[in-house]
Formats: C-alpha cells, sequence, structure tokens
C-alpha cells in the first residue's frame, strides 16, 4: 500500500471545481508536489511547496495542506484538464519517496 | 531536456543498464531520480540521487537489486538493474528535482520488459 493515499476517481461540471486530496503521515511535515499526467505523456509538475505553480501552467490550479492532508484545488475546469493527478512527498521512515496512487479525473 | 534509453525485452534474472542523457541544464548540481510506470498502472518512486552521487535512495521493491549512479562529466544518470522480475516491466522515466522533492522535468521514457 502507498504510504500517501488518494481518491482513485473523481469527477467535476465544467466550469466549477474540483478539490483533489492525498493524505499521509508525511505530509504533516513536508509539502507535496502534483503532477498531471495525460494518455501516452509523461507526467508534468503543475503545483509545488508552500504555494508554488511552475511557469506556464495555469492559475487555476492551486494548493493547501492542512494536518496530514495535502490538496489540489482546480477553479473552473477545463476539458483540456481531464487527466491523472499524483502528488508526490518525502517517505515517513528513512529515505523514502512516495507517489500517492494517483487520481483520475473526468470533466463533464 | 532528458533523454532515456537502454530500454528492451530481457528475461526473468537478467541484467539491464538504463540511460538518461541532460542537456540544456547544469545537472552536475541538480538531485535526480528514476521513477517507473506498468502498463494502465500509477506512478512509482525508485531511486533518488544527489548531485554530489555518493549514495542513492531506493525504493524497497527494488533495494538491493537495482544501483542509481550518475557521471557528472557526461551529464548523465544510470540506473542498473540486476535480477529483472516481471514485475519490473514498465514505461521507466527520469526526473529532475527541482529541490525539495519537486519533480520539474521529466523524460519521455525508457520501456522495459521482463519475460517470465
Amino acid at each position: 500500500s502507498s504510504e500517501l493515499t488518494q481518491d482513485p476517481a473523481v469527477s467535476v461540471a465544467l466550469g466549477q471545481t474540483v478539490r483533489m486530496s492525498c493524505r499521509g503521515d508525511s505530509l504533516r511535515t513536508h509539502f507535496a508536489s502534483w503532477y498531471q499526467q495525460k494518455p501516452g505523456q509523461a507526467p508534468s509538475l503543475v503545483f509545488y511547496g508552500e504555494n508554488r505553480r511552475p511557469s506556464g501552467v495555469p492559475d487555476r490550479f492551486s494548493g493547501s495542506r492542512s494536518g496530514d492532508t495535502a490538496v489540489l484545488t482546480l477553479s473552473g475546469a477545463q476539458a483540456e484538464d481531464e487527466a491523472d493527478y499524483y502528488c508526490f512527498a518525502r517517505g515517513t521512515v528513512g529515505n523514502h519517496l512516495a507517489f500517492g496512487g494517483g487520481t483520475k479525473l473526468t470533466v463533464l | 531536456q532528458l533523454l532515456e534509453s537502454g530500454g528492451g525485452l530481457v528475461q526473468r534474472g537478467g541484467f539491464l543498464r538504463l540511460t538518461c542523457v541532460a542537456s540544456g541544464f547544469t545537472f552536475e548540481t541538480d538531485e535526480m531520480n528514476w521513477v517507473r510506470q506498468a502498463p494502465g498502472r500509477g506512478l512509482e518512486w525508485i531511486s533518488y540521487i544527489r548531485g554530489g552521487g555518493s549514495h542513492g535512495w531506493y525504493a524497497d521493491s527494488v533495494m538491493g537489486r537495482f544501483t542509481i549512479s550518475r557521471d557528472n562529466a557526461r551529464k548523465s544518470l544510470y540506473l542498473d538493474m540486476n535480477n529483472l522480475r516481471p514485475e519490473d516491466s514498465g514505461l521507466y522515466y527520469c526526473a529532475r528535482d527541482g529541490g525539495s522533492y519537486q519533480l520539474d522535468l521529466w523524460g519521455q521514457g525508457t520501456l522495459v520488459t521482463v519475460s517470465s
């Protein structure tokens, strides 16, 4: 089982807001980074740190953390946002890193 | 950019060396990772190495079988994979760590298939 837990699938109506969560003990002391992966493509970073968005990523993507849970928020979902989303962070024990199991986002 | 190579078809118990060549950035001070993805499955972190390249970190699933290394003069990252198992099959990506475990640059991956 993964050290980081994500909901397997979520859906959102076009133009609405969706929150994708990532839970794990390590998130109490480490920030998560978030990745978008579309079919047949390599993952790409969409959010990281306390409040950092890579150049070129739309500002409709934002992130937050509370306790053991990190959240990626997508405000005003677009059709092109339909993808798999993964969180990534330092593991709980030792020199380990870990991905969450991924969330498949469907835009209706 | 990052360009992986070295994947292929190998029998159970076999060996492969994956290579990732970097271009367009310094590389020698950058932390690097290997990440894999089995067909139809999620991302799995495999290994990490600092810029100095002295020691690597490994996922439990590959500890003792895989070795990460780098040659900064050649701007290359390596993954030596011994005693391969069918469950090691997948697309292997190298990824640059931009600091604090955020993977800001990815290659397109190299495919490893381990037959039983």
